[in-house]
């Protein structure tokens, strides 16, 4: 069945450093992927996405990395700050798919 | 745009009491999700809705109804309420292959 799991589930980064968050997903038919932020009391926001046409993306301090062959996506943080502690998903759907699985989430501390 | 509004907030209900939690967008997005996410874990979807008319069981469904009248609302509804049913609910809308958003979440506890 579908599963999308985190390796780590937390993660405590200096500011300052690059942070990188790791996701493994099960479902090969999986084409489309995308990265949420929950900051504490609050709904899951939208950081990144990609799609299974590539292999890399990256957006303002975030950049994601799919590896099809096995099934692997992480996000990458760089100069991590301390406004991007928080609980980090990712979720795997496909094409036309009416929902989406989502991981475990890995918490990020930034130590000051 | 209001985005994906969730009421109410906050709720507490006694073991077998029923309730409907709202969900409303404004975005016109085809797609729709209930989640719900028990302290330290992911979201774990309940239901989903791909259109007006059209609703699907997720992962934990059990419990829970929902209906789909119109593309704006998704209401969810708790038949008898459970201790277990204790949790945070989001609603969610996107369109179809994109992102979602996600409303603040109603926060339930069932004594």
């Amino acid at each position: 069945g579908e599963s999308v799991g985190l390796h780590l589930p937390t993660l405590s980064v200096q500011e300052g450093d690059n942070s990188i968050i790791n996701c493994a997903y099960s479902n090969s038919a999986s084409d489309y992927f995308i990265w949420y932020k929950q900051e504490s009391g609050k709904g899951p926001q939208f950081i990144i996405d990609i799609r299974s046409n590539m292999d890399k993306r990256q957006g303002q301090r975030v950049t994601v990395l799919l590896n099809k062959t096995v099934k692997h996506l992480s996000l990458q943080i760089a100069a991590t700050q301390p406004g991007d502690s928080a609980v980090y998903f990712c979720a795997e759907s496909y094409t036309n798919a009416g929902k989406s699985t989502f991981g475990d989430g890995t918490t990020l501390t930034v130590k000051p | 745009n209001a985005g994906v509004t969730q009421t109410p907030k906050f709720q507490v209900l006694k073991t077998g009491q029923s309730m409907t939690l709202q969900c409303a967008q404004d975005m016109n997005h085809e797609y729709m999700s209930w989640y719900r996410q028990d302290p330290g874990m992911g979201l774990r979807l309940i239901h989903y809705s791909v259109g007006a008319g059209i609703t699907d069981q997720g992962e934990v469904p059990n419990g829970y109804n929902v209906s789909r009248s119109t593309t704006e609302d998704f209401p969810l509804r708790l038949l008898s309420a459970a201790p277990s049913q204790t949790s945070v609910y989001f609603c969610a809308s996107r369109k179809a292959n994109t992102e979602a958003f996600f409303g603040q979440g109603t926060r339930l506890t069932v004594v």
